[in-house]
């Protein structure tokens, strides 16, 4: 599987926007960047995915490079709840299984 | 619609004894896939079910197993437990492998 390297951790003060960066510069063509989070004490959750194009959910939006070797998951008003820990993952199309890294640790301070 | 719920969410057993998790996936969901977290090892992917049939496994000895029933529901299993084993179990569902996997809250187990 192609590696992903997030910083370890990030701060972020509530109501302002939050970037957290991924790089991927072994991507294949077939491989999607999904985001997910983990909340303390719970399973991880679905934040969002992409191929080449940027895109927009409730939760967040991602930003994928033009060259896609690095992308950027956006949160537009950072709230004490999406403190957690983010997992960037690329997952080859008909590959089923997720192979999580060690992911960012994002604080947010009140 | 309900999440993917795990029973049970706590349990503690002790060395060699064998342990058996559950997991019902979202309603509709045929894909059944599992995962063990630990501090030391992070996030790593045990197995995979479709349609009660094993599709995909991880690196994990064959001490660790599973089975999906015709109704989805899924359990794994784990015999002669060692100390290794305590962990967090989460079992994740999807509407067909390939799909967006949604996760559950866990099962922590504890081996003394």
């Amino acid at each position: 599987d192609a590696k992903t390297t997030q910083p370890n951790s990030m701060e972020s003060n509530e109501e302002e926007p939050v970037h957290l960066p991924c790089n991927h510069s072994t991507i294949s063509g077939t491989d999607y960047i999904h985001w997910y989070r983990q909340l303390p004490s719970q399973g991880p959750e679905y934040v969002i995915h992409g191929l080449t194009s940027n895109v927009n959910n409730r939760m967040a939006s991602l930003a994928i490079a033009e060259d896609r070797k690095s992308s950027t998951l956006i949160l537009h008003r950072a709230t004490l709840r999406d403190a957690a820990v983010y997992y960037c993952i690329l997952r080859t199309t008909g590959r089923r299984a997720l192979t999580f890294g060690s992911g960012t640790r994002l604080q947010v301070q009140p | 619609k309900a999440g993917v719920t795990q029973t049970p969410r706590y349990l503690i057993k002790t060395r060699g004894q064998q342990v058996t998790l559950s997991c019902s996936p979202i309603s509709g969901h045929r894909s059944v896939s599992w995962y063990q977290q630990t501090p030391g090892q992070g996030l790593q992917f045990l197995f995979e079910y479709f349609s009660e049939t094993q599709r995909n496994k991880g690196n994990f000895p064959g001490r660790f197993s599973g089975r999906q029933f015709s109704n989805s529901r899924s359990e794994m299993n784990v015999s002669t437990l060692e100390l290794g084993d305590s962990a967090l179990y989460l079992c994740a569902s999807s509407s067909d492998p390939a799909e967006t996997q949604y996760f559950g809250p866990g099962t922590r187990l504890l081996v003394l």
